[in-house]
């Protein structure tokens, strides 16, 4: 089946630029999600179809898309941007989602 | 608002049935697609299989066929996730969420449930 693969951590200091990528066979021609995931509770969408927010989520994220490898840009890191964040996508060949091994950002 | 609430944390001995809940409000619940989705202690997004409400129209990942089953109530837009035996290894959080077609996006999320099977 279809394996996305993201790192396991990423490190930013406040006001800085975290990029996390989302590593997939042709993974540009799918449309990929975004997910931030705050310790303890529910997962939230924050990117949808590569690089579209939902409402209520802030403009510094923003998503991108080509090639193997899509990645998901937070600028200008806070705080409460630590989380984990999961990439997702359909699998067209098992007709199901997929999702990331998920990435846990930290804030220095 | 949309929003999807769960039913509580439950604590279920090995062998034990179990039927969690996920009741969908603020939208038409039998218009989108119900997603389950587990997370293990300290581990990642599994993704279980989905419903449409509107018609019981019901898919599972391989991983999951025939280890649950998912159904749903449109008089009363509650979807369900159920197991007959329950194992130690099902010990999850487990959550629903909600998309419009089975590409889009979960873009609301219910609160999740604990499970905890423990003997």
């Amino acid at each position: 089946s279809y394996v996305l693969t993201q790192p396991p951590s990423v490190s930013v200091a406040p006001g800085q630029t975290a990029r996390i990528t989302c590593g997939g066979n042709n993974i540009g021609s799918k449309s990929v999600h975004w997910y931030q995931q705050k310790p303890g509770q529910a997962p939230v969408l924050v990117v949808y179809d590569d690089s579209d927010r939902p409402s209520g989520i802030p403009e510094r994220f923003s998503g991108s898309n080509s090639g193997n490898t899509a990645t998901l840009t937070i600028s200008r890191v806070e705080a409460g941007d630590e989380a984990d964040y999961y990439c997702q996508v359909w699998d067209s060949s098992s007709d199901h989602p997929v999702f990331g091994t998920g990435t846990k950002v930290t804030v220095l | 608002e949309v929003q999807l609430v769960q039913s509580g944390a439950e604590v279920k001995k090995p062998g034990e049935s179990l039927k969690i809940s996920c009741k969908g409000s603020g939208y038409s619940f039998t218009s989108y697609w119900i997603g389950w989705v587990r997370q293990m202690p300290g581990k990642g997004l599994e993704w279980m299989g989905i419903i449409y409400p509107g018609d019981s129209d019901t898919r599972y990942s391989p991983s999951f066929q025939g280890q649950v089953t998912i159904s749903a109530d449109k008089s009363i837009s509650t979807a369900y996730l159920q197991w007959s035996s329950l194992k130690a290894s099902d010990t999850a959080m487990y959550y629903c969420a909600k998309q419009e077609t089975t590409e889009d996006a979960f873009d609301i999320w219910g609160q999740g449930t604990m499970v905890t099977v423990s003997s």
